[in-house]
């Protein structure tokens, strides 16, 4: 069975440290996707990013970074140098391929509540 | 941008009372779900739609069903809504071309009294 584990359920630091928000997953399947969502107080979850099974390779996207490892079935999410607009909950989430393709059916991880301190 | 709307922020019904939550959207995409949010348990699907008319049970489909008549409306039914219905109900939208994100709405809170 798929499922996705968020084994923190809150983090709090102050702003500038780094911080990594990790991601376990399980699927029986060869071809699948996660995801990294955003959800501020204001409640629309933002997507971040979508990787598919088959590539591995680390993901930049200006302070915001991502560790797949399909070896440990994770995919961890890092903050460099935060700031209090960071202040949100992650949620991670997986999809397998089905249905002509499309990603709407999500599991998702409970989700990790990041509190960046000023 | 895509935008896709939720009719109430926030609802309060009473046990046994037929509730509805609206969403459109505004992108012409092909598919939308209905999520709902509780504390500790993340997000689970509860009804998707591929196509107008067309509709699929998600996760946790008991207690609901839902309606999409025109392709930017997909519409949640709680036929007789009860206190273990108490959410937060999210909309989400898809392109539906195979490569996706989904877009979501900013949520409905619902309190059944």
């Amino acid at each position: 069975a798929q499922k996705v584990t968020q084994a923190q359920t809150e983090i709090s630091v102050v702003e500038k440290e780094d911080v990594t928000l990790d991601c376990v997953y399980e699927t029986r399947d060869t071809t699948y996707y996660l995801f990294w969502y955003k959800q501020p107080p204001s409640g629309e979850l933002v997507f971040l990013i979508r990787r598919n099974s088959f590539d591995e390779q680390n993901e930049i996207s200006g302070r915001y970074s991502w560790n797949f490892q399909k070896s440990t079935s994770s995919f961890n999410f890092t903050i460099t140098a935060s700031q209090v607009v960071d202040s949100a909950v992650y949620f991670c989430a997986l999809s397998e391929a089905n249905y002509g393709g499309s990603q709407g059916n999500l599991i998702f991880g409970k989700g990790t509540k990041l509190s960046v301190k000023p | 941008d895509v935008k896709v709307t939720q009719s109430s922020r926030y609802l309060v019904k009473r046990t046994g009372e037929k509730v509805f939550l609206e969403c459109v959207q505004d992108m012409d995409h092909e598919n939308m779900f209905w999520y709902r949010q509780d504390p500790g348990l993340g997000l689970r699907l509860i009804y998707f739609s591929y196509d107008v008319k067309m509709k699929e049970k998600g996760d946790i489909p008991e207690g609901y069903s839902v309606s999409r008549e025109k392709k930017e409306r997909f519409s949640l039914i709680l036929e007789s809504a009860s206190t273990n219905q108490t959410s937060m109900y999210l909309c989400a939208t898809e392109r539906g071309t195979g490569d996706e994100k989904l877009f979501f709405g900013s949520g409905t809170q619902l309190s059944v009294l």
